[in-house]
């Protein structure tokens, strides 16, 4: 099966940018992407195809990727941006695969 | 803008099957795909499968093959997802949710979810 791995955590001073890593083989062929979920509600996509961001999503939510490895950028982080982060790929063999979750907490 | 309604909450016992509907509130099943992903209590996502819609064929995640069946009505907007041999650990908020921009690869609109409780 196909794994994606994430931090568990990531702490964040309002302000500041937080990285999130994504890690999976070859996940940069993979069209990664990264939905936001809050508590009690459904996920929110904010980045599909590894840099793309859909209409209505904030430009502070930027992506990234390359190799084994995709990244989640949050610029200028506000306290509305505490949620789960989760990314995903498409795996030909697995299907689609959810990362482990990151918990933003904005301190 | 896109909306995927789902069925209520639904309380199963364990041996029993359970069966939830997701309707779009326009006709985009002709063209989109449709995933079904589920997440148990203070867990992370968990793919169950996918529809395609205008054909009706499916794919589901090796986990659940054998318990899970998705079915669509084009005349209603509406796909549906069976899971039989319910046990405790399909306790989990079921969510519907339409591939993104008729691509089967990531999702843009996902339903409210529907909780699924399994107990005796």
């Amino acid at each position: 099966s196909y794994d994606l791995t994430q931090p568990p955590s990531v702490s964040v001073s309002p302000g500041q940018s937080a990285n999130i890593t994504c890690s999976g083989d070859k996940l940069g062929n993979k069209y990664p992407c990264w939905y936001q979920q809050k508590p009690g509600q459904s996920p929110v996509l904010l980045i599909y195809q590894g840099t793309k961001r859909p209409s209505g999503i904030p430009e502070r939510f930027s992506g990234s990727n390359s190799g084994n490895t995709a990244t989640l950028t949050i610029s200028g982080t506000q306290a509305m941006d505490e949620a789960d982060y989760y990314c995903q790929a498409w795996d030909g063999h697995t299907g689609m695969v959810f990362g482990t979750g990151t918990t933003v907490t904005v301190l | 803008q896109v909306q995927l309604v789902q069925s209520g909450a639904e309380v199963k016992k364990p041996g029993a099957s359970v069966k939830i509907s997701c309707r779009a509130s326009e006709n985009i099943f002709t063209s989109y795909y449709v995933h079904w992903v589920r997440q148990a209590p203070g867990q992370g996502l968990g793919w169950m499968g996918i529809i395609n819609p205008s054909g009706g064929s499916t794919s589901y995640a090796q986990k659940f093959q054998g318990r899970v069946t998705m079915t669509r009505d084009t005349s209603t907007s509406t796909v549906y997802m069976e899971l039989s041999s319910l046990r405790s650990e399909d306790t989990a908020v079921y969510y519907c949710a339409r591939g993104g921009g008729g691509d089967w690869r990531w999702t843009d609109y996902w339903g409210q979810g529907t909780l699924v409780a399994v107990s005796s």
